[in-house]
């Protein structure tokens, strides 16, 4: 695709649900890479994927948080039992460069707001 | 892990004149030093990197410095224009270089 691609760009949800957020990457890049920003402050790492696999999910607050990448294509953030501090903005990047040398690619943010 | 550390948080500068942005990290072993631009209710686009190889790059009217020994770099924005009107994420990505860690950002507002 042209660029990177989030689904649903806005989510509102009540405390303890579920939510997916999807992120679509840029055709034919491996890396893929999930932030998030609240607001004011700069986008914080929770997971990277190389391929399929994760190659780094130290960045997961919880065991709430998941993350599957199962065809090295498209991602999925999980978020189980939300809560109010889960609210942000969930941000996916793309890049054709292994560990972080060369530029992302972000797609617009998943906004998350749970009441 | 890395520390990035992003100051000043805001900067006010007049139409046409300059602006820097400083950065300091933690890790020794970061070798690559991006910048990002984020306008209101927008993605993150890289504006301009460095490698630690070089101590300076420019690309028309930004320019980076990096101070390897001291561990910062810095943004310059020269002739400021309304446009340039954003925050300014400097980021670094640490010894295993799976991730980058951002500074805080700087809200730069350029006035007319």
């Amino acid at each position: 695709g042209a660029g990177v691609s989030q689904t649903p760009s806005n989510k509102v949800t009540e405390k303890g649900k579920y939510v997916e957020l999807r992120c679509d990457p840029i055709s034919g890049h491996t890396a893929l890479y999930w932030y998030r920003q609240s607001l004011g402050q700069g986008p914080e790492f929770l997971i990277y994927f190389q391929g399929t696999g994760a190659a780094d999910d130290s960045g997961l607050p919880n065991d709430r948080f998941f993350a599957v990448r199962p065809e090295g294509s498209v991602s999925t953030l999980k978020i189980q039992r939300t809560e109010r501090g889960d609210s942000a903005v969930y941000l996916c990047a793309s890049s054709l460069f292994q560990r972080n040398t060369g530029e992302l690619f972000f797609g617009e943010g998943s906004r998350l707001t749970v009441l | 892990g890395e520390n990035v550390e992003q100051h000043p948080s805001t900067l006010s500068v007049q139409e046409g004149d300059s602006a820097v942005i400083k950065c300091t990290y933690s890790d020794s072993a970061s070798n690559y030093f991006p910048w990002y631009k984020q306008e209101l209710g927008k993605r993150p686009q890289l504006i301009i990197d460095i490698r630690s190889n070089v101590g300076e790059k420019k690309d028309q009217r930004i320019a980076v410095t990096l101070n390897k020994t001291a561990k910062h770099f810095s943004l310059h924005i020269t002739e400021t224009q309304p446009e340039d009107s954003a925050v300014y994420f400097c980021a670094a990505p640490g010894a295993a270089g799976n991730k980058l860690t951002f500074g805080g950002g700087t809200r730069v507002l350029v006035k007319p």
